[in-house]
């Protein structure tokens, strides 16, 4: 059974500063990976989707690599600002449908 | 392009009442999920449909949780009777296929009181 670990939980940083999220899965055999943000209260935007033969994705101050023979994913946000707050969710699509981590929330402080 | 649409974005009723979720995927996406949000236990599958036929429905917690889809075009989520620990947000993504990604919808705060 695919399990999601996203670490850490809750993360709070300095406006500016460049920060990595850290996300792991127990199967390797995935179609893809896909990281989305979610608002308080808000549904779940789609922010990048990297298959599994690619090694990253990038979307304006946002990066994203993967290793799918070591497990691992991570989201580089550049430049960070106060308006990047928020809970960003990790998860896997393999041959179930996508399994979820439990979310890093993100503080960014002006 | 809309997007998926859920309605109603709030519900509450009481314990016991019949609740009925409702979920619009986007045009020409084959398939259709339904998820439940928890604090405790964050985001869980519960049903999908391939085509508007239901693949896997093992995450639906008990009996009183079905799912239909009578068309492309539309699918609900019903609770019945309902109880409190069923208060979450339910959310409804589509795809237009395996590996192709999935949109979500905004998702339905339920309080069962």
């Amino acid at each position: 059974k695919q399990e999601v670990t996203q670490i850490p939980a809750a993360l709070s940083v300095p406006e500016g500063e460049n920060l990595v999220l850290n996300c792991s899965f127990t199967d390797s055999a995935i179609y893809n990976l896909q990281w989305f943000r979610q608002d308080p209260g808000k549904g779940l935007t789609s922010l990048l989707l990297i298959q599994s033969s690619q090694r990253e994705q990038t979307s304006g101050r946002l990066n994203a690599s993967l290793d799918k023979s070591s497990g691992r994913s991570t989201l580089y946000i550049a430049a960070s600002q106060p308006g990047d707050s928020a809970t960003y969710l990790c998860a896997v699509e393999g041959n179930t449908p996508l399994v979820f981590g439990k979310g890093t929330r993100l503080s960014v402080i002006a | 392009d809309a997007g998926v649409i859920q309605s109603p974005r709030h519900e509450v009723t009481e314990m016991g009442q019949e609740v009925t979720l409702r979920c619009k995927p986007i045009s020409g996406h084959d398939y259709l999920f339904w998820y439940r949000q928890t604090m405790m236990r964050g985001l869980e599958l519960l049903i999908y449909f391939n085509n508007n036929v239901p693949i896997d429905d093992s995450g639906m917690p008990e009996d009183r949780f079905s799912a239909k889809m009578p068309n492309a075009s539309f699918s609900t989520l019903k609770i019945q009777p309902s109880e409190p620990r069923d208060s979450a947000v339910y959310f409804c993504a589509s795809s237009p296929g395996q590996g192709r990604g999935y949109t979500f919808g905004s998702g339905t705060r339920l309080t069962v009181v």
